[in-house]
């Protein structure tokens, strides 16, 4: 029921791109994108409802396809402030919406220079 | 501003000594839930409440006891710890379908 995340971590060089991937193997209805910087709380970076669309801000985006039950979130240029672990998050069930919110197990992401 | 509090950061406890941890948000958000999160297990879900006098179990709830007298809290309680709920506790609230906030964390040890 957990989705799943790829790759587990990531490293890459300041100014490098990144694809982290969350697949579920139930239907989604909206994806949520958490980010959370060693020591701290995870902090939300976007949520993508169903329709397929595209949301980002900054060099940060998303995109959601409920077809393929997955959805995928790029970092383009990275800054080391990007560095952290991130979080996709789906609701359990329709009913409750996005309060029964399961995580995946995250993604680490290393940003050198 | 607007937060959500969690208190105590950290505790070290031993087993069976009952303990409570606290969560207060300012935000007026009518959701709110806790989660632990352990190595590669990621965040799951122990409890989540839709109102005042209104909860349900999330994932992981065996354990743990929680409840919401009022809309700016959520307390977790553990009546018994045990060892294997040693773990960094999350506390968030947020709107209907909106963003959570999280808390700071609760790093606790059941010794």
């Amino acid at each position: 029921q957990q989705p799943v995340q790829s790759p587990q971590a990531v490293i890459l060089r300041e100014g490098e791109d990144a694809v982290i991937n969350c697949s579920s193997s139930k239907a989604l209805y909206s994806v949520h994108w958490y980010r959370q910087k060693h020591g701290e709380a995870p902090v939300f970076l976007m949520i993508l409802l169903k329709g397929g669309e595209q949301k980002g801000h900054d060099k940060i985006s998303a995109s959601f396809n409920e077809k393929k039950q997955q959805s995928s979130l790029y970092l383009t240029a990275s800054q080391l402030s990007y560095s952290g672990t991130y979080f996709c998050g789906t609701p359990s069930d329709i009913i409750q919406g996005a309060q029964k919110l399961v995580f995946g197990q995250g993604t680490r992401l290393t940003i050198n220079p | 501003e607007a937060q959500v509090t969690q208190n105590p950061r950290y505790l070290i406890t031993v087993t069976g000594k009952k303990l409570t941890v606290t969560c207060s948000q300012n935000m007026n958000h009518e959701y709110m839930s806790w989660y632990r999160q352990d190595p590669g297990l990621g965040l799951r879900q122990i409890y989540y409440s839709m109102n005042v006098e209104v909860t349900d179990k999330g994932d992981v709830p065996e354990g743990y006891k929680v409840s919401r007298k009022e809309k700016r809290n959520f307390p977790l309680i553990l009546e018994s710890p045990s060892p294997n709920q040693t773990s960094l506790y999350f506390c968030a609230s947020s709107l209907l379908g909106g963003e959570a906030f999280f808390g700071q964390g609760t790093r606790l040890t059941v010794v």
